[in-house]
C-alpha cells in the first residue's frame, strides 16, 4: 500500500538559512498534518491543511509557513533557522479533516541546523 | 500537567508475556484515542485506534478505553523482541490534531 512520502529525508542547514520540506500524502487523503519531534520528545503538532485550506495551527513559529497545493502535497517552509529547529519533522495524512480518522505518518525529515 | 500522561518506563517483560501499557488524559472532551509504536529515529506507526468505551482487539493487540475514568490502555499478548519500542498514546478532541503522551519504552527480554 502507498504511504506518505517526505523529502528530503535528511537536511543539514546553517543558522539563518532557509529550508523547504515536502510531503506527499497517501492517495485520496486530502488532509495533511505537520509535526515536529525534538530529541527525546513526543511529536508536537505544527499545522494542518484540509482541502488546501489551513484547518488548524499549533505551536508553529512565525518563521515557519506552510501550504497545501492542488495535488494535495504540502510544503513546510522554514526561514531564519535556529539551532533549536534541529528535529525530526513528520508529515501525516488522513482521508478527511475530522477528528475521528486515523493519521498515517511519513518517514520524516531529519533537519540538522549547525 | 500534560494533557496525556504515560509512564516513561522502561517496561520490561519476558518474551511470550503480556505487556500492559497505560495512558491517562485530562480533557473529558477527548474523542478518539490512538496507539502508535515508534522505533528509535523512525516515524510513529499506527497500531490501534479506539473511539468507544470497552475493548477493541486486533491480532495480538487489545485497546481498552474507559472514558469515565479517563484512561486508555494497550495490551500486547505473546510479546516478541520485535515489539521493543516506544509506545505513544495520542488523542484528538474537537480538532483533528493529535496530542501525544511522552511515550512508554517497552523492552521485551529473551
Amino acid at each position: 500500500a502507498a504511504g506518505v512520502i517526505q523529502s528530503p529525508r535528511h537536511l543539514i542547514k546553517e543558522k539563518r538559512e532557509t529550508a523547504t520540506l515536502k510531503c506527499y500524502p497517501i492517495p485520496r487523503h486530502d488532509t495533511v498534518y505537520w509535526y515536529q519531534q525534538g530529541p527525546g520528545q513526543d511529536p508536537q503538532f505544527l499545522i494542518s491543511f484540509y482541502e488546501k485550506m489551513q484547518s488548524d495551527k499549533g505551536s508553529i513559529p512565525d518563521r515557519f509557513s506552510a501550504q497545501q497545493f492542488s495535488d494535495y502535497h504540502s510544503e513546510l517552509n522554514m526561514s531564519s533557522l535556529e539551532l533549536g529547529d534541529s528535529a525530526l519533522y513528520f508529515c501525516a495524512s488522513s482521508p478527511a479533516g475530522t477528528n475521528l480518522l486515523e493519521q498515517y505518518f511519513g518517514p520524516g525529515t531529519r533537519l540538522t541546523v549547525t | 500537567q500534560k494533557e496525556v500522561e504515560q509512564n516513561s518506563g522502561p517496561l520490561s517483560v519476558p518474551e511470550g508475556a503480556i505487556a500492559s501499557l497505560n495512558c491517562t488524559y485530562s480533557d473529558r472532551g477527548s474523542q478518539s484515542f490512538f496507539w502508535y509504536r515508534q522505533y528509535s529515529g523512525k516515524s510513529p506507526e499506527l497500531i490501534m485506534f479506539i473511539y468507544s468505551n470497552g475493548d477493541k482487539e486486533d491480532g495480538r493487540f487489545t485497546a481498552q478505553l474507559n472514558k469515565a475514568s479517563q484512561y486508555v490502555s494497550l495490551l500486547i499478548r505473546d510479546s516478541q523482541p520485535s515489539d521493543s519500542a516506544t509506545y505513544l498514546c495520542a488523542l484528538t478532541g474537537t480538532a483533528s490534531k493529535l496530542t501525544f503522551g511522552t511515550g512508554t519504552r517497552l523492552q521485551v527480554t529473551l
